[in-house]
């Protein structure tokens, strides 16, 4: 079977730093996105991690460990704007999103 | 360039009626997803497209839901007879399908149609 973990809720301060876990157990694994989706919105493409290993997008990074099954989004000073919800999402050939993890970004 | 377009926005329907929702992927773009979305949840692949092959439908349920592509491009998916259970956001997704392997397939979603069965 197919299954991501990640937080369903997470808080931080405006101008702080917070990271989002995601654990995957997948039959096939070509790599790990992440998604940002505000209230009413659709899901839009933050990053995507086919190796080991940190990407740097802005104030967004995305790290991957393909040992370990398990990467990260880390969002560097928090806007206020960036309150939504972030979905890892693993490409088993086809995409497979996880739950989701909801910031909720604190003034 | 146009994004992913869908149609109706929004859909308020009684229970065992029919209900078809339709979407024109970017231009260019092989594959083409549907997505079922509950409220708080992560998206729920419905089907997959390459092109006009329905190539992963196994989380479809048959007995009332289909879809088609024709000529590759636009989709439709349908309910017959919509269920109170339905009630979801059903999201449309496009790549451009380049294969297996590192590709960075990034999916570009439509706005989305809001199912409401009452």
């Amino acid at each position: 079977g197919q299954s991501l973990e990640q937080p369903s809720e997470v808080t931080a301060v405006e101008g702080a730093i917070v990271q989002i876990n995601c654990t995957y157990q997948t039959s096939g694994f070509y790599g790990l996105s992440w998604y940002q989706q505000h209230d009413g919105g659709a899901p839009t493409f933050l990053s995507y991690n086919a190796l080991d290993g940190l990407e740097e997008t802005g104030r967004f990074s995305s790290f991957l460990s393909r040992s370990d099954s398990y990467g990260y989004l880390l969002l560097q000073e928090l806007q206020m704007k960036d309150s939504a919800s972030y979905f890892c999402a693993v490409n088993d050939d086809k995409i497979i999103f996880g739950k989701g993890t909801r910031l909720h970004i604190l003034p | 360039e146009a994004g992913v377009v869908q149609s109706p926005r929004y859909k308020i329907i009684e229970k065992k009626q029919p209900v078809a929702f339709w979407c024109n992927p970017i231009s260019g773009h092989n594959t083409l997803y549907w997505y079922r979305q509950n409220l708080g949840q992560g998206p729920e692949l419905l089907i997959r497209y390459e092109n006009e092959e329905a190539v992963d439908d196994s989380q479809l349920p048959k007995d009332r839901f289909s879809a088609e592509r024709l000529k590759g491009v636009d989709s439709t998916l349908k309910i017959q007879p919509a269920e109170l259970g339905d009630s979801a956001v059903y999201l449309c997704a496009s790549s451009l399908g380049l294969g297996q392997g590192t590709t960075n397939e990034k999916l570009f979603f439509g706005s989305g149609t809001q199912l409401s069965v009452l």
